[in-house]
């Protein structure tokens, strides 16, 4: 009866690498949403993703960030460059997608830029 | 302004004693959802609310979605330790799925 499993727990880059995120949604659940959470800032949308689409990008900064959630494997927040703005907690949520479900969070990642 | 205003930021409340946190949107609600946040670590769902006027309850904390669905407020009674930690309210206020965050209430339960 997993959860949202997110890896790793934490990450820590040094400016200009690139920083990986993996999200695996609960059992059953085909949506999947990424969130950040910026020291003394609350959580902030950035994308909303099924199976092999981006339904909603209105969040995620114009450059070095990506998303994809591929029909086999968990979804990835991919971040290129990193600066040390970047530094946050990222969330992974996962809902099935009928409309009235709650989204259920994973751990988070806590990046850190060196 | 923020589209959700969470009140108060920080509550300090002596175990055994009731409590209420507010949630106020800036646009009609689709959907409210309330969340708990240990420091360092994921939220945990702890109630939806759809329909002007729903009340929910689970073990000591009830939700309720006020009828013009703009405002929300968690109301714990007889706090323990065990109820410290961040609470969020999350609003859809599109219908589309996208949450947008309060920047929480930080509850600190002293003996």
């Amino acid at each position: 009866n997993a959860g949202v499993m997110q890896n790793p727990r934490h990450l820590v880059r040094r400016r200009g690498q690139e920083a990986r995120l993996r999200c695996s949604p609960m059992k059953g659940h085909s949506h999947v949403y990424w969130y950040r959470q910026l020291p003394e800032e609350g959580l902030k949308f950035m994308v909303y993703l099924q199976k092999e689409n981006i339904i909603d990008e209105s969040g995620m900064p114009k450059e070095r960030f990506s998303a994809e959630f591929p029909k086999e494997g968990p979804s990835i927040l991919r971040i290129q460059q990193v600066v040390r703005g970047d530094s946050a907690a990222y969330f992974c949520a996962s809902s099935p997608g009928r409309g009235g479900q709650p989204q259920h969070f994973g751990d988070g990642t806590r990046l850190s830029i060196l | 302004s923020q589209e959700l205003e969470q009140s108060p930021q920080s509550l300090i409340v002596q175990e055994g004693k009731n409590l209420t946190i507010n949630c106020t949107s800036s646009k009609t609600l689709y959907g409210l959802y309330w969340y708990k946040q240990k420091y360092g670590e994921g939220l945990i769902f702890l109630m939806m609310l759809q329909k002007g006027g729903e009340e929910k309850s689970h073990e000591k904390i009830t939700a309720k979605l006020d009828e013009k669905k703009q405002q929300s407020s968690l109301h714990i009674t007889a706090s323990q330790p065990s109820h410290a930690g961040i609470y969020l309210c999350g609003a859809d206020n599109s219908g589309n799925e996208k949450l947008t965050f309060g920047t929480g209430t930080r509850l600190t339960i002293i003996p």
